[in-house]
């Protein structure tokens, strides 16, 4: 069964705009972290944003921040007045203590 | 956080000649992996490199073809042998570090590999 799932292919949103990247998970875990990455054209991975299952307060790092509903296992991104450096793929990953599981990736672009 | 640094980050492969990629991280770490993202696609595990011992590979990973060093605890190697153009990827060495309740991952800037 697919641990992570990101149901956006690609997404554009205008400059100094926001925008929400999708992230469901599965797992039956009580304890896990939710990650999201940042792969620009050069290939390297990007660590934006950590969330841990217990933690009561979404994650915020800058123009980055995870809205967490534990309930309905989701786990979305918010970028806050995009900029044109953003342009990127995304990638929402889970680990659980034994592996790390990585969603399929959205690609954002931000249009001037 | 760590600080990963991989050699090469890209290089241009004749077909059946091997590549060894080198990473190397600022701290001792315990766990330290190997992933493959093959074009348009997510990241695949290939192996857990163990320091010491063999590293562990995933379903479909064999040593013949991705063998693995893990000398020390900073520092660790992924030979792709006998490449072909199906092995044509990014290969991405990772870390995790232990943070929180559940250990973070941390990536070095991959090696992008073209075989012809």
């Amino acid at each position: 069964a697919q641990k992570i799932t990101q149901t956006q292919p690609g997404m554009f949103v205008q400059e100094k705009e926001a925008v929400t990247l999708d992230c469901t998970y599965d797992t039956s875990d009580q304890s896990y972290g939710l990650f999201w990455y940042k792969q620009p054209s050069s290939g390297e991975m990007i660590f934006l944003i950590y969330q841990g299952s217990y933690d009561e307060q979404n994650a915020t790092e800058g123009r980055y921040s995870l809205n967490f509903q534990k309930a309905r296992k989701s786990a979305n991104l918010v970028i806050s007045a995009s900029q044109l450096g953003d342009s990127a793929m995304y990638f929402c990953a889970m680990g659980d203590g034994n592996q790390f599981y990585f969603g399929t990736g959205t690609s954002l672009t931000v249009i001037p | 956080s760590a600080v990963i640094s991989q050699k090469p980050s890209r290089d241009i492969c004749q077909r059946g000649t091997s590549l060894t990629i080198q990473c190397q991280v600022d701290s001792q770490v315990t766990m330290m992996f190997w992933y493959r993202q093959q074009p348009g696609q997510s990241l695949t595990l290939i192996a857990t490199a163990n320091q010491g011992s063999e590293a562990t590979y995933e379903s479909g990973f064999v040593i013949d073809k991705f063998p693995i060093s893990r000398p020390n605890l900073t520092f660790s190697t992924l030979t792709v042998s006998n490449m072909s153009p199906e092995d044509s990827s990014i290969y991405l060495c990772s870390v995790e570090v232990e943070a929180r309740s559940v250990g973070e991952l941390f990536f070095g800037e991959g090696s992008r590999l073209t075989v012809l």
